[in-house]
């Protein structure tokens, strides 16, 4: 079945540091790709998303680029700010049946960003 | 303001008492599904609903239930909880799920549930 890896954590950051947060997929057929992102307290919300090969997803200075040839869709940011503190999922969704809707997720990554 | 509100948002309960966890959508959705967040293990399905009177099992089913008897509305109900259904549940909703699989899901903020 499908299954979603993300690099172990959690990331601890100096605030404007680059950050990276590995992901790697194993699916069927060819699946889109997103980001969740988790801010304390609070519901998952989507940070940004990539439906086919090559695609850049990027949101709120986070991009990612779904690479088949890796399966792989690392998330980057150039200069985290304080601000970004939370626990990012990569996620997967495969079409076909009754997976319509369904996102199978990685394990998280919980991210601090000291000052 | 488009939302999935999920109640209540703490519990704790002990072994075998029932309990409901409602969840509701003013999006007019026509998909809604419930998933547990537990650490180390991300989020995993554990049942989706693609209309009203259409409901089936995902990945971890075992012990819960589900009805979909309106559009709006996916409760969640656990007949007799145990200690291993201590989690963070989400609720989460999407308008027709499109064939290419991109379809966004809007989250509840969570109902972290402990059995003792």
């Amino acid at each position: 079945g499908d299954s979603v890896t993300q690099m172990e954590g959690p990331v601890t950051l100096s605030e404007e540091a680059f950050l990276t947060i590995n992901c790697t997929y194993t699916a069927t057929g060819y699946p889109s790709l997103f980001w969740y992102v988790q801010y304390p307290g609070e519901g998952l919300q989507l940070l940004l998303k990539a439906t086919k090969a090559d695609d850049k997803g990027s949101n709120k200075g986070f991009e990612a680029t779904y690479r088949k040839e890796t399966t792989s869709f690392h998330l980057e940011k150039g200069s985290v700010q304080v601000s970004d503190s939370a626990v990012y999922f990569c996620a997967l969704s495969n079409a076909g049946g009754t997976s319509y809707g369904k996102l199978t997720f990685g394990q998280g990554t919980i991210l601090t960003v000291h000052p | 303001e488009a939302q999935v509100t999920q109640n209540p948002r703490y519990l704790i309960t002990v072994t075998g008492k029932k309990l409901t966890v409602t969840c509701s959508q003013n999006m007019n959705h026509e998909y809604m599904s419930w998933y547990r967040q537990d650490p180390g293990l991300g989020l995993r399905q554990i049942y989706y609903s693609m209309n009203v009177e259409v409901t089936d099992k995902g990945d971890v089913p075992e012990g819960y239930k589900v009805s979909r008897k309106e559009k709006r509305n996916f409760p969640l109900i656990l007949e007799s909880p145990s200690p291993n259904q201590t989690s963070l549940y989400f609720c989460a909703s999407t308008d027709s799920p499109r064939p290419s699989g991109a379809n966004v899901l809007t989250f509840g903020a969570g109902s972290r549930l402990t059995v003792l």
